[in-house]
C-alpha cells in the first residue's frame, strides 16, 4: 500500500548550501504538487508538475527554487543557496488528474541553521 | 492567488458534541476537499465534493458543497478525543489547475 513517499523526513542545512527534496508519487499518480507550510499556518501552493512538464509554477520564487518531475524517477523540488527564511515543512502530493483529491506525504522539515 | 476564508480558527469542545466548520472563496470553485492534518504528518483526505449542493458523509463526518459554488461546511458528529486536529479544506477553481488551502481550524476536544 504505497502512498506518497517523501525523503527525508528531516534535513538540515546550512545557509548557502542546496537543499533536495524527493517525492515519490502514489502508483498509477501522474500529477505532482508540491506545497510549503510554516508552523501554524495552512498550506501554500509551489508548482504542479506532469510528467515531464511543469504546469503550474505560479507560487514558486523565482530565484533559488526550481521543481522537476521526470519520465523516470521521483519528482525533485531544489533549494539553491538556502536561507533562513527557507525553513519550513514542504510536502508533496499526487493525483491522476486535474479534478481527482490530492493525496499527501508527511513532508519533508527544512531547517537552515 | 485566490482567498479561502475558513472559520472557525480554533473550536474548544466537551467530547460528545457536535462541530461545524465552513471554508467561503471570493470566486466559484468546481472542487472542495477536505483534509484532517495531525502534528507532524501530512494532510489525511476526508471528504471530496464535486457538484454544488452535494452532501456527502464519511463516518461520523459531513460535508457539502454550498449552491452558490463558494463554500462549503464540514460537520463532525459526536466528537471523539482522536477527533482532535487541524481541519483545512482546499478548492479547485475552473479551469482546474492548482488546489488553494484554507488557514485551517484547530479543533480541541475536551474528555
Amino acid at each position: 500500500n504505497a502512498g506518497v513517499m517523501q525523503n527525508p523526513r528531516h534535513l538540515v542545512r546550512r545557509r548557502g548550501q542546496e537543499a533536495r527534496l524527493r517525492c515519490s508519487p502514489m502508483k498509477g499518480h501522474s500529477h505532482v504538487y508540491w506545497y510549503r507550510q510554516l508552523p501554524e499556518e495552512g498550506l501554500k501552493f509551489m508548482v504542479y508538475l506532469q510528467k515531464e512538464n511543469i504546469i503550474d509554477e505560479s507560487g514558486m520564487p523565482k530565484e533559488r527554487f526550481s521543481a522537476e518531475f521526470p519520465k523516470e524517477g521521483p519528482s525533485i523540488l531544489r533549494i539553491q543557496q538556502v536561507v533562513r527564511g527557507d525553513s519550513a515543512a514542504y510536502f508533496c502530493a499526487s493525483s491522476q488528474g486535474d479534478n481527482s483529491p490530492l493525496h499527501f506525504g508527511n513532508g519533508t522539515r527544512l531547517t537552515v541553521t | 492567488g485566490q482567498q479561502l476564508n475558513q472559520s472557525p480558527q480554533s473550536m474548544f469542545i466537551q467530547e460528545g458534541e457536535d462541530v461545524s466548520m465552513n471554508c467561503t472563496s471570493s470566486s466559484i470553485f468546481n472542487t472542495w476537499l477536505w483534509y484532517k492534518q495531525d502534528p507532524g504528518e501530512g494532510p489525511v483526505l476526508l471528504i471530496a465534493l464535486y457538484k454544488a449542493g452535494e452532501l456527502t458523509s464519511n463516518g461520523r463526518l459531513t460535508a457539502q458543497f454550498g449552491t452558490t459554488r463558494k463554500d462549503s461546511f464540514l460537520n463532525i458528529s459526536a466528537s471523539i478525543p482522536s477527533d482532535v486536529g487541524i481541519y483545512f479544506c482546499a478548492g479547485q477553481p475552473p479551469p482546474g489547475n492548482q488546489f488553494y488551502f484554507g488557514t485551517g481550524t484547530s479543533l480541541t476536544v475536551i474528555p
